[in-house]
């Protein structure tokens, strides 16, 4: 089976500061990638992150950057310089071959200005 | 157009009546997906479109629901004889190559209430 765990239900930061949202994932699939998605109170779920496990570099986009532990099935998020339109829900999915996107249940990130 | 869109934002409907879903993909994207977000809940796959083949239906959680996709582009989700349960945000997402590994990318969704 494949999962994904999201063991933070809610996270909040200062402003300019720096978070990490934490995943972990099951699957028996050698080749497979991973995603972080935010989903603000618009319900648009937007790509934040994108990451292929074949991939030994950490992806990176911008002030967001990922730690991907192949060997310990990890795949945090780290949001540096937290914005206030960084507040949202935060999803991490595996998608793992040829089967459907698993989504975790996701994360709320609140920013403290 | 630029993005998904999904139609309606919202609907509010009684138990018992029947629904209907739209989602417009990216203009060129072969694969369509359908997901379910209930309240408080990650995301979960219900149907899958690529191309000409035979739809992924695996994720659909009862008879109740059917989906179709039109010419290739359009997908409209189905819910006959709704239950309370069946409320949701109902996702849309499209994706542009051949088999799963491309991006997803997502539509705002439908927020479906059933009274």
């Amino acid at each position: 089976a494949q999962t994904v765990t999201q063991s933070q239900p809610e996270m909040s930061v200062q402003e300019a500061e720096t978070v990490t949202l934490s995943c972990t994932y099951d699957t028996s699939e050698s080749d497979y990638y991973l995603f972080w998605y935010k989903q603000p109170p618009s319900r648009q779920m937007i790509l934040v992150i994108r990451q292929e496990a074949y991939k030994q570099q950490n992806a990176t986009e911008n002030r967001f950057s990922v730690n991907f532990q192949k060997a310990a099935k990890s795949f945090s998020l780290k949001i540096s310089d937290s914005q206030l339109g960084d507040a949202a829900m935060y999803f991490c999915a595996l998608l793992p071959g040829n089967t459907p996107l698993v989504f975790g249940k996701g994360t709320r990130l609140s920013v403290i200005a | 157009g630029a993005g998904v869109s999904q139609s309606p934002s919202n609907k509010v409907t009684e138990k018992g009546k029947d629904v209907e879903l739209r989602c417009d993909p990216i203009s060129g994207h072969t694969a369509l997906y359908w997901y379910r977000q209930s309240l408080g809940q990650g995301l979960e796959f219900l149907i899958y479109f690529q191309g000409n083949s035979a739809p992924d239906k695996s994720g659909l959680p009862s008879d109740r629901f059917s989906a179709e996709r039109t010419g290739g582009s359009v997908s409209t989700l189905t819910i006959q004889r709704t239950q309370q349960e069946d409320s949701a945000v109902y996702l849309c997402a499209s994706s542009s190559r051949q088999g799963r590994t491309d991006t997803q990318y997502f539509g705002p969704g439908t927020r479906l209430t059933v009274l």
